[in-house]
């Protein structure tokens, strides 16, 4: 039973160009969660999807960002024109339907913009 | 989200017991009580949680305090693979966000 599957787990961009990060949640659950870490800081939290839907992108920058979970394939966390501050590691993780459990997050993408 | 206050850092030695303590003296009735802990370059490992009694899981224990004010996690035998940050967490009933603070930095001594 694999975990949460994100990919790339390294990614170099330039300023200006787009990032696109994927997330495959765990076999059977329908809740994905975006946060970022930014250097020397803890999570925050940016976005809770569901297929097809966004629940809450109280987190999410205003510009820029987005984040869809569509109905088949991976969650993907997309950053237009990048800046040097966005250079963080991004973390998804995943949840069963209907659960207080934990949540199983993944290893995280690491964005560096040069 | 209620505020959750723990130490920056905590030493342990290896194959010794670790209490690692979270106060939470704002946490509401419907509060659970999470710990996650994040490994270096790694992401975010669930612990355990609570409500109001006592927990155990295969990696940890979970005492709460009857006031539910305090909490305190427990690693019965700290490896050193046990060396994270670990993160208190309060999560409301229908809350879905986790708001993570600082955390305790646990390092353990061979």
């Amino acid at each position: 039973n694999a975990g949460v599957m994100q990919n790339p787990r390294h990614l170099v961009r330039r300023r200006g160009q787009e990032a696109r990060l994927r997330c495959s949640p765990m076999k059977g659950h329908s809740h994905v969660y975006w946060y970022r870490q930014l250097p020397e800081e803890g999570l925050k939290f940016m976005v809770y999807l569901q297929k097809e839907n966004i629940i809450d992108e109280s987190g999410m920058p205003k510009e820029r960002f987005s984040a869809e979970f569509p109905k088949e394939g991976p969650s993907i966390l997309r950053i237009q024109q990048v800046v040097r501050g966005d250079s963080a590691a991004y973390f998804c993780a995943s949840s069963p339907q209907g659960t207080h459990h934990g949540y199983t997050f993944g290893s995280g993408t690491r964005l560096t913009v040069v | 989200d209620a505020k959750t206050t723990q130490p920056n850092s905590m030493e342990s030695n290896e194959e010794e017991p670790v209490h690692l303590p979270c106060n939470h003296s704002t946490i509401s009735g419907t509060d659970y009580i999470h710990w996650y802990r994040q490994l270096p370059s790694q992401g975010p490992e669930y612990v355990i949680h609570g409500l109001t009694s006592n927990v155990n899981n295969r990696m940890a224990s979970l005492a709460i305090a009857e006031d539910r004010k305090s909490s305190t996690l427990i690693l019965h035998r700290a490896t050193l693979r046990d060396a994270a940050v670990y993160y208190c967490i309060l999560r409301d009933v229908g809350n879905e966000k986790l708001t993570f603070g600082t955390g305790t930095r646990l390092t353990i001594i061979p």
